[in-house]
C-alpha cells in the first residue's frame, strides 16, 4: 500500500519562485493537511480540507495556497518563496471518526529557499 | 488554545527504560497519541490513548494518562537504539475541528 505520497522529496528554490509541492493518498481519506516542521517547533498546521473541492486555514497560512480539485491529492502551492519558508513539509490524511488510527504521514518534502 | 509541551532531549543507555513526558492544557482532547519519526522520515505512529482511559500497554510500550494533572508519558522499556528517534504527542481536540495538536517532539539519544 502506497499510502500517502508526496512529491517531490527535495527542492532548493530562489527568493520569489513559485512552486506546488503534491500530496497523493490512496486510502480514500476525507480529510487532508498540510504541516511545516522547523526545528524546536513540532508541526504546524498551514491548510487542511475536510473533502474534495473544501479548503481552509491553519494555523500558519500566509504565503501559501491550496487546492483539493479530486479527493485523493492535495496541492500546496508557493506563489513567491521566501526563506522564512524553508523547512519540512509534511502532508497527511485521516479519515473522520477513526481516532484510533490518527493520521497517516507522507515522508516529507525538504524545501531550501535561497 | 491547546498547547502541548515536551522536553526536547531525552538521552538513556542502551537496555535502561526511556519516559517520554509531555503536558497539555486542553482537556477536551479525545485521543492522545505519541509518534515516532526517524531521521530522513515522515511520522509513524506508535501508539495512542483514548482520554478515558488511564494506562496502555503495548508490547515494549506502556501510555499512562493523568487526566488530573494534564500529564501524558510514553515508557519505552529495554531502550534498543532502533529506539532512536523524535517523539512527538499530540492531542485530538474536538473544539478545532477534530485536528491534532503537536508538541515540539522529543529527541531520544541512545548511549551504548
Amino acid at each position: 500500500n502506497a499510502g500517502v505520497t508526496q512529491t517531490p522529496k527535495f527542492r532548493v528554490l530562489k527568493t520569489g519562485q513559485s512552486m506546488t509541492l503534491l500530496c497523493a493518498q490512496d486510502m480514500n481519506h476525507e480529510y487532508m493537511y498540510w504541516y511545516r516542521q522547523d526545528p524546536g517547533m513540532g508541526l504546524r498546521l498551514i491548510h487542511y480540507s475536510v473533502g474534495e473541492g473544501t479548503t481552509a486555514k491553519g494555523e500558519v497560512p500566509d504565503g501559501y495556497n491550496v487546492s483539493r480539485l479530486k479527493k485523493q491529492n492535495f496541492l500546496l502551492g508557493l506563489e513567491s518563496a521566501a526563506p522564512s519558508q524553508t523547512s519540512v513539509y509534511f502532508c497527511a490524511s485521516r479519515e473522520p471518526g477513526q481516532g484510533t488510527s490518527g493520521y497517516t504521514f507522507g515522508s516529507g518534502t525538504r524545501l531550501t529557499v535561497v | 488554545g491547546e498547547d502541548v509541551e515536551q522536553s526536547l532531549f531525552l538521552s538513556v543507555r542502551e537496555g535502561d527504560s526511556s519516559v517520554i513526558n509531555c503536558t497539555y492544557t486542553d482537556s477536551s482532547s479525545t485521543y492522545l497519541y505519541w509518534y515516532k519519526q526517524e531521521p530522513g522520515a515522515g511520522l509513524q505512529l506508535l501508539t495512542y490513548i483514548f482520554s478515558n482511559m488511564d494506562m496502555k500497554q503495548d508490547q515494549r510500550l506502556t501510555v499512562l494518562l493523568n487526566k488530573k494533572d494534564k500529564h501524558l508519558s510514553l515508557r519505552i522499556a529495554d531502550t534498543q537504539t532502533g529506539d532512536s528517534a523524535i517523539y512527538f504527542c499530540a492531542g485530538l481536540v474536538m473544539d478545532s475541528n477534530y485536528q491534532l495538536i503537536w508538541g515540539a517532539g522529543t529527541k531520544l539519544i541512545i548511549k551504548p
